[in-house]
């Protein structure tokens, strides 16, 4: 029963490109929330999504983030037109119900480097 | 919104004694969770301890035990026998059940033990 699987651990970026962050949540997790974690700062809600609707995305950027759980496959987190400011740890945490956030669990988190 | 407040940016101590980490929180909401999440430098976020706010006890996991004050919303983590695995970055977090809710995350505490 693999966990919350995040790909890649590490991703570099020159500004100006995308970045494409994948999490595949457990097994019969439907619900996945995704975290931003800058240098020696705590994780800050970006976005919760439940397969094929994004249920609340008050912690998303307005500009260049987006998100998606598609009916199949992993979660996305896409940045566009990277800039050195989002260079940060991006953690996606996966859980069976809204109330199961009390049972999430945390993927290994993708850093990503802007360069 | 709710808050979470941890005020000590680090804390060191000797292998086999005891260490409390401190954790305030505010929230409007009755019914919330509370988290203690370990960050080792494998960046893997690691859920120690959790209580429910209706627990009037303490929750206890082994060598780690919190003293939940709801009155005071003080929330500590009180790791005994610590060990040279103990070291870590440690997060307090703060989930309620109500509606637009997230996992608010403190700014952490990076706990250093000494053999």
């Amino acid at each position: 029963n693999a966990g919350v699987m995040q790909n890649p651990r590490h991703l570099v970026r020159r500004r100006g490109q995308e970045a494409r962050l994948r999490c595949s949540p457990m097994k019969g997790h439907s619900h996945v929330y995704w975290y931003r974690q800058l240098p020696e700062e705590g994780l800050k809600f970006m976005v919760y999504l439940q397969k094929e609707n994004i249920i609340d995305e008050s912690g998303m950027p307005k500009e260049r983030f987006s998100a998606e759980f598609p009916k199949e496959g992993p979660s996305i987190l896409r940045i566009q037109q990277v800039v050195r400011g989002d260079s940060a740890a991006y953690f996606c945490a996966s859980s069976p119900s809204r109330q199961g956030i009390a049972e999430a669990f945390f993927g290994q988190g993708t850093r990503l480097t802007v360069v | 919104a709710q808050t979470v407040t941890q005020s000590q940016p680090e804390m060191s101590v000797q292998e086999a004694e005891t260490v409390t980490l401190s954790c305030t929180y505010d929230t409007s909401e009755s019914d919330y969770y509370l988290f203690w999440y370990k960050q080792p430098p494998s960046r893997q976020m690691i859920l120690v301890i959790r209580q429910e706010a209706y627990k009037q006890q303490n929750a206890t996991e082994n060598r780690f035990s919190v003293n939940f004050q709801k009155a005071a919303k003080s929330f500590s983590l009180k790791i005994s026998d610590s060990q040279l695995g103990d070291a870590a970055m440690y997060f307090c977090a703060c989930f309620h059940t109500g509606a637009n809710s997230k996992l608010t995350f403190g700014k952490g505490i990076t706990l250093s033990v000494r053999p």
